[in-house]
């Protein structure tokens, strides 16, 4: 099975700031990884598929990059509605996993 | 706007059988896929149906899981056998979409249902 981690686990960030999560995936997965925003309660929201498209509907300060098996996505400027958990999510050989996440926030 | 809805029983007895149905407003993309989340845990792919009948299935619980789907009630369900409390979780389903072959991503999510096993 292919595993992915995150990192860092948690952040504290304040709003303005630039904030980058990474997904490191346990072989090389191309560009089969997406990532996902998760508020308290709610479904996961799709925000980066295929390693750096923007889902339609996304803001433009989101964005991810990356291939093989290190990725990041970052969000350039953090807004009040972005603290939340973010996922990564793998689907090389039509098998799915997905990282522990990383919470964002109030610093 | 594609709108997937996910209906059960919210409590199981152990080793009882889960039956989940997702019920969704259109059959596009290439499939749906069930994916759950245990109380302040991670997310956990279950299964996947592509509208060609083809299934794809968690390795660790394959044996437990059965994914088909109703293309006259737009709906997918999702059998769990065995249930155990460890199997506690929110479930949703999520449609699949593609942009290249073997780059599938789940784009459109129903808002979850909590399934509680206990006795």
């Amino acid at each position: 099975d292919i595993q992915v981690t995150q990192s860092p686990s948690s952040l504290s960030a304040s709003v303005g700031d630039r904030v980058t999560i990474t997904c490191r995936a346990s072989q090389s997965i191309s560009r089969y990884l997406n990532w996902y925003q998760q508020k308290p309660g709610k479904a996961p929201k799709l925000l980066i598929y295929a390693a750096s498209s923007l889902q339609s509907g996304v803001p433009s300060r989101f964005s991810g990059s990356g291939s093989g098996t290190d990725f990041t996505l970052t969000i350039s400027s953090l807004q009040p509605e972005d603290f939340a958990t973010y996922f990564c999510q793998q689907s090389y050989s039509f098998f799915f996993t997905f990282g522990p996440g990383t919470k964002v926030d109030i610093k | 706007q594609i709108t997937l809805k996910e209906s059960g029983p919210t409590l199981v007895k152990p080793t009882q059988t889960l039956t989940l149905t997702c019920t969704l407003s259109e059959f596009s993309g290439v499939g749906v896929g069930w994916i759950r989340q245990p109380p302040g845990k991670a997310l956990e792919w279950l299964a996947l149906i592509y509208w060609n009948d083809d299934k794809r299935y968690s390795p660790s619980l394959k044996s437990r899981l059965t994914i088909t789907k109703d293309t006259s009630k737009n709906q997918v369900v999702l059998t769990m056998t065995n249930m155990d409390p460890v199997d506690t979780a929110t479930y949703y389903c999520a449609h699949t979409s593609q942009q290249h072959l073997g780059e599938y991503y789940f784009d459109y999510w129903g808002q979850g249902t909590l399934v509680t096993v206990s006795s």
